[in-house]
Parts: structure tokens; C-alpha cells; sequence
């Protein structure tokens, strides 16, 4: 089956700094990867969508200059969070679909907690 | 805007005992997924539906879509430990997005 790899699957960092995300499809190809933050307790919020060889798109309310998303490739997408406050913690998961129609199931990676001190 | 609820938020059943959650879309779908995250983990897909009234059956699972093509329902039978986690519903976005939307979960303790 579409195995979707995240890492690292925790970081900690001090405020102010970066952290990147990488997110990788394993088995499959996937021009589009979508990044979604689940707070405690709640449900999943889309991000932004990332589209492999051009910008990603960013949901409503979703700082694109915060949250820099690069596709490189057909099988890497990466979240970088930049000057990361407490506030942006969270954890953060990618997800891809192995093939690209708009009933195709999603398949998530491991996600990424992160922990801002 | 377009919004998927989910209810209930929270369900405590005794082993043994069913449990069903409801998901109601304000928009009609073209599809609805199930996806079950167990604590601690990631999503991970348990189904589609597609047509209109339809049922599937995975075990102890039957996952319905209402005939109008809004509501859906999961329904686990004689539950067990091993199905604890949140239960989440997605429709695709309207526009004929690649994105889902998802509802808020329902999530399922079982007392052994």
C-alpha cells in the first residue's frame, strides 16, 4: 500500500529558530502533498497544499512567510517553520494521495509534533 | 462556508456494547471518507462511499451515506478494545477541490 513518511516525528527547538519537516511518499509518485496542523483534542485544519514544481496554496489565515512549503520532487514535500514562537506548537501532518483525482483516499504520514520552548 | 459536523464529540462505551457516530455535511458530497486516528498515531483511511444510499460492511463495521448525499454514519458492532480512537468523516471541498474536509471527530474510549 501508499506509504507516506514524515521526519522527524518530534522535534523540540527554542523560540525563534527554524524547523523543517520533510515529508515523503514512499511507494508513489505525488505531485500534490497537503500539509494539515492538528491542535489537542481537535480536528484537522488544512494548511496549505503543495504542489510539486510550482507555489504552494495557502488555506485562509495561514501565514505563507511563516510556513515555507517546498515540493522538490514527485516523492518530497517540506514544512519549514520559521521563527517558531509556543504558539506554533503543534503537530503537523503531511498526506499525499496515490493517485490524483478528487475521490482518491488520502494516505498520512507519521505526523510531527513540535514543541517550541 | 462549507462545514462537516460530527456528532457525538465523544463516546465512552463498555466492551461489548455498539457505538455509532453521524456525520452531516451542509453541502451535498460527491464522496465521503472514514478515517480512524488511534491515540497518539496519524489518520488512516477506512473507506469511501460514493453512491447515494449506500452501505459497506468491514466486520464489525457498516459504514452508511445518507441518500441525499449529506449525512453518513459508522456503526461498530459489540465493540473492543482495539477500536479506540478518533473517528473522522471528509467530503471533498466544494469546487471539485483535491482537498477534504474534515469533520471534528468523534472519539471513541472502550472501558474493558
Amino acid at each position: 500500500g501508499a506509504v507516506v513518511s514524515q521526519h522527524p516525528s518530534r522535534v523540540i527547538c527554542k523560540s525563534g529558530t527554524s524547523v523543517k519537516i520533510e515529508c515523503r511518499s514512499l511507494d508513489f509518485q505525488a505531485t500534490t502533498m497537503f500539509w494539515y496542523r492538528q491542535f489537542p483534542k481537535q480536528s484537522l485544519m488544512l494548511m496549505a497544499t503543495s504542489n510539486e514544481g510550482s507555489k504552494a496554496t495557502y488555506e485562509q489565515g495561514v501565514e505563507k512567510d511563516k510556513f515555507l512549503i517546498n515540493h522538490a520532487s514527485l516523492t518530497l514535500s517540506t514544512l519549514t517553520v520559521t521563527s517558531a514562537h509556543p504558539e506554533d506548537s503543534s503537530f503537523y501532518i503531511c498526506s499525499a494521495k496515490e493517485f490524483s483525482s478528487y475521490n482518491s483516499p488520502l494516505h498520512f504520514g507519521n505526523g510531527t509534533r513540535l514543541t517550541v520552548t | 462556508g462549507q462545514q462537516v459536523m460530527q456528532i457525538p464529540q465523544y463516546q465512552h462505551v463498555q466492551e461489548g456494547e455498539d457505538f455509532t457516530t453521524y456525520c452531516n455535511s451542509s453541502t451535498t458530497l460527491s464522496n465521503i471518507q472514514w478515517y480512524k486516528q488511534r491515540p497518539g498515531g496519524h489518520p488512516v483511511f477506512l473507506i469511501q462511499l460514493v453512491k447515494s444510499g449506500e452501505v459497506k460492511k468491514q466486520k464489525r463495521l457498516t459504514f452508511q451515506f445518507g441518500e441525499a448525499k449529506k449525512n453518513s454514519s459508522l456503526h461498530i458492532t459489540a465493540t473492543q478494545t482495539t477500536d479506540v480512537g478518533t473517528y473522522f468523516c471528509a467530503g471533498p471541498k466544494q469546487g471539485g477541490s483535491e482537498k477534504l474536509v474534515f469533520g471534528k471527530g468523534t472519539k471513541l474510549t472502550v472501558n474493558p
